[in-house]
Parts: structure tokens; sequence; C-alpha cells
């Protein structure tokens, strides 16, 4: 079954600086990957996908993620980062064939001005 | 507007007592879930359903049941809660296509005594 692992329940990062948030996955086929943000007392919100393609895919509010397969990962990104950035942020895969989407247990970003 | 809808977004109840958490999406969406949300454990999915009258169980589905009956809800049932489906609840609902990302409500703060 695919599985998906955050390594990092928590990154703290001061504004401007770049952030990183990481995904390590595990499927049996072709990955769906996925990265979600959730702000207090809301549901998950979108950020953007890797299908196929470019390994650098661009998502909302100027988070991209990177796709390396010989690492299975599946890091978030962000050149300079906002305080409003401060949330939880959630990877998920699909593997091909089930629709079933599997979520890590989340990384709490803050950003301190 | 496009959106997930889930009623209510807090319940306190007591164990034993049925109760029924409401879903429903205005896209057309084939496919919709439940998960819950407990601290370090990211989402775990329930139950999810691929189209009208066809379910089938997620990761925890022990104590819950759901039916769909109509494309746009999908209510998650608790015939007896007990104190450990105490946890925030989430209805989310997509496209069938693997790379579909989902839609979430807002959220189910349900907690039994």
């Amino acid at each position: 079954a695919q599985s998906v692992a955050q390594p990092e329940d928590q990154v703290n990062v001061a504004e401007g600086n770049p952030l990183t948030v990481k995904c390590t996955y595990s499927v049996s086929g072709n990955p769906y990957l996925f990265w979600y943000v959730q702000y207090p007392n809301r549901g998950l919100q979108f950020l953007l996908k890797y299908i196929t393609g470019d390994n650098l895919v661009k998502g909302s509010y100027g988070f991209e993620a990177e796709f390396n397969k010989s690492q299975t990962s599946f890091h978030l990104k962000k050149p300079s980062a906002l305080v409003s950035d401060s949330a939880l942020y959630f990877c998920a895969v699909r593997d091909w064939g089930k629709n079933d989407m599997r979520f890590g247990a989340g990384t709490r970003l803050t950003v301190k001005p | 507007e496009a959106q997930v809808t889930q009623n209510p977004r807090y319940l306190i109840t007591v164990t034993g007592k049925k109760l029924t958490v409401t879903c429903s999406q205005n896209m057309n969406h084939e496919y919709m879930s439940w998960y819950r949300q407990d601290p370090g454990l990211g989402l775990r999915q329930i139950y999810y359903s691929m189209n009208v009258e066809v379910t089938d169980k997620g990761d925890v589905p022990e104590g819950y049941k759901v039916s769909r009956k109509e494309k746009r809800n999908f209510p998650l049932i608790l015939e007896s809660p007990s104190p450990n489906q105490t946890s925030l609840y989430f209805c989310a609902s997509s496209f069938i296509q693997y790379d579909s990302p989902l839609h979430f409500g807002n959220g189910t703060r349900l907690t039994v005594t």
C-alpha cells in the first residue's frame, strides 16, 4: 500500500528566508503526489501536485515542489517565506490504480518576523 | 461558489447516542471521502465512495457507517459513539481521475463524553 512520511513535526524559519518541508513516499506504481495546507479552523487546501513531466512543479502562493524519483521524495519549497505561510502542511500520495489518497502526519511551519 | 459543506462544525455528545454528520458538495464530484484528523497521526481515511451507491472501507472504518444515495451527499453516521471517536472529521470530494485534488470541508470537531 502507498504511504507518506513527513520526517519533521515542526519547521521554523525566519521571514524572507527560503523554506523546505520534506516528504518521502512509497508506492508500488507511479505516484500522484500532492501538497495541502491547513490554516487554523479550516479544512485542507490544495497547493500543488506532481503527476508527470518536469520534476519541479509550481503551485499556489509562490510554493513549488521538487520530485525526486531516485530518492522517492517530494519536498515543498518556497524561496522567501512569509509570516502568513505559517500553517500545517500535509503531503499526500495516490498510487496509480488506487483511488484512496494517503496523507503524511503533517509538518507545522512557523515563520517568524 | 464551489464548496464542500459539513454540518455541524462542533458537536458534543454522550457515549452511545447516535449521531450523523452531514456532507454535501456542489461540484458534481464522483468521489467522496471521510477522514479523521488526530494529533501526530495526520489524516486517516474512514470510508470513501467512488459514486452513488458505491462505498468502501478506508483504514479506520470501525464504529462508522456511510451512505451515498445521492451524488452530492455523503453523511457519516456514528451509531453508538465512544470517547475514542473524539476527533476532528473532514469530508472531501474530487473527480474520479487520479490526478484530481481533493476539496475539503471545514471540518467537524466531535467530542464524545
